[in-house]
């Protein structure tokens, strides 16, 4: 099965900074992977799929970039409401694997 | 407006079984592949299954295969995840959600969840 590896697991933040969060896969996916964000107590949310194409309603502060086996994920201008948790995951397959999560907290 | 709302979860022995429901609304149900993903405490997400429009496609992470049976019933906009031999370490919150018509899988729409605790 192809790994995929986020990184950082968690990092500290203050609004209006730029973070950015990265997702290897072991194996060439194409652009076949999607972001996803997290709050404790909600339904999970999409932001990006396709590795660059914003979900509708989605603010443009997100975006993606990547292709193959390196993606980012970049968030312009840390909003209050933007400190969650961040999966990415994999379509290019099944299984339909999402990397480990990076935990955006306040700094 | 979609929406997606499980039902099913609570506490089993290990060993036990549980029948997961996720009734659906405010789409055309029948167009859409489903999905089921869980989160264990303090853990990440993990896909858990996923099932064709028409159910002629299924497919299940290995942890559960042979376990775990996703089916859905279009007439009821239902999708279900019978789940059998439960452990321990199925315990987590699972949701279910929208996925794709066509093309690469990703989940656009999901529940709020439901709780599954396996425990003696």
């Amino acid at each position: 099965d192809i790994h995929v590896t986020q990184s950082p697991s968690s990092l500290s933040a203050s609004v209006g900074d730029r973070v950015t969060i990265t997702c290897r896969a072991s194996q060439h996916i194409n652009n076949y992977l999607n972001w996803y964000q997290h709050k404790p107590g909600e339904a999970p949310r999409l932001l990006i799929y396709a590795s660059s194409t914003l979900q509708t309603g989605v603010p443009s502060r997100f975006s993606g970039v990547g292709s193959g086996t390196d993606f980012t994920l970049t968030i312009t201008s840390l909003q209050t409401e933007d400190f969650a948790t961040y999966y990415c995951q994999k379509s290019d397959s099944i299984p339909l694997t999402f990397g480990g999560g990076t935990k955006v907290q306040i700094k | 407006e979609v929406q997606l709302v499980e039902s099913g979860g609570g506490l089993v022995q290990p060993g036990g079984s549980l029948r997961l429901s996720c009734a659906a609304s405010g789409f055309s149900f029948s167009d859409y592949w489903m999905t089921w993903v869980r989160q264990a405490p303090g853990k990440g997400l993990e896909w858990v299954a996923n099932i064709k429009q028409e159910s002629g496609e299924i497919y299940y992470v290995n942890s559960v295969r042979g376990r775990f049976t996703i089916s859905r019933d279009n007439a009821k906009n239902s999708v279900y995840l019978q789940m059998d031999s439960l452990r321990v370490e199925d315990t987590g919150v699972y949701y279910c959600a929208r996925d794709k018509i066509v093309g690469p899988a990703h989940f656009d729409f999901w529940g709020q969840g439901t709780q599954v605790t396996v425990s003696s």
